[in-house]
């Protein structure tokens, strides 16, 4: 069984521009997470989804950030207009159940210059 | 709200000797803990879980966790480390029963000195 998918595993782009970052959950997951480690610090929740809805986008930073999960398979992360402070590493999570365990996906490193 | 501490950024330990990666957490609602795993150019793993019963949790390498509500700790030990083991440690816990999302520590970056 294949785990979770992350595309790209880097990405470098000027501050700015904009940036769309994939996830795809392990098939049959219908929770998926997306997370976020700025370097040095810890890694931050930023939403949830049950499908292709919305549970919980709590931890979203601001309005210049947009996840979406169309037909509740893959899911989408973009970040427009990209800056500075938006570098780090995005990381995606799995569950069969809210409450089981998450599988995470190797994540993907973003640098904003 | 929930936070974890993880006190130790970086642990340099030789080979075959034992260790022990802090964890210490805040909530005011029953949690869950987690340690995971990251080892280099992977995704995070989990390594073991604390949701109820013994308070003393193992993985199957070797690691094993035991849960201090007094001391609202979780610290992971292994006694005897390998090269393998290299790699960066989180500690994260989850609200009991119900919440969706893991509050992260900053991380243990384990490096293993032959």
């Amino acid at each position: 069984e294949a785990g979770v998918t992350q595309f790209p595993s880097h990405s470098v782009i000027e501050k700015g521009q904009t940036v769309t970052l994939r996830c795809d959950p392990i098939s049959g997951h219908d929770n998926l997470y997306w997370y976020r480690r700025v370097m040095g610090k810890e890694i931050k929740f930023l939403l949830h989804f049950v499908k292709e809805s919305k549970q919980d986008e709590s931890g979203m930073p601001n309005n210049r950030f947009l996840a979406e999960r169309t037909g509740g398979t893959y899911s989408t992360l973009k970040v427009q207009p990209a800056e500075l402070e938006d570098s780090g590493v995005y990381f995606c999570a799995s569950s069969q159940e809210e409450l089981y365990e998450q599988y995470f996906g190797p994540g993907t490193r973003l640098t904003v210059t | 709200a929930q936070s974890v501490t993880q006190l130790d950024s970086q642990v340099p330990v030789f080979e075959e000797a034992p260790v022990e990666l802090r964890c210490n957490y805040s909530s005011s609602v029953s949690v869950y803990l987690f340690w995971y795993v990251q080892y280099p150019n992977q995704g995070l793993q989990l390594l073991l879980k604390y949701l109820s019963g013994s308070t003393l949790v193992e993985s199957i390498n070797g690691f094993e966790a035991e849960f201090n509500k007094s001391q609202t700790s979780f610290h992971l030990r292994k006694p005897s480390v390998h090269i393998s083991d290299t790699a960066e440690y989180f500690c994260a816990v989850r609200r009991a029963n119900t919440g969706n999302q893991f509050y992260f520590g900053t991380g243990t970056s384990l490096t293993v000195i032959p």
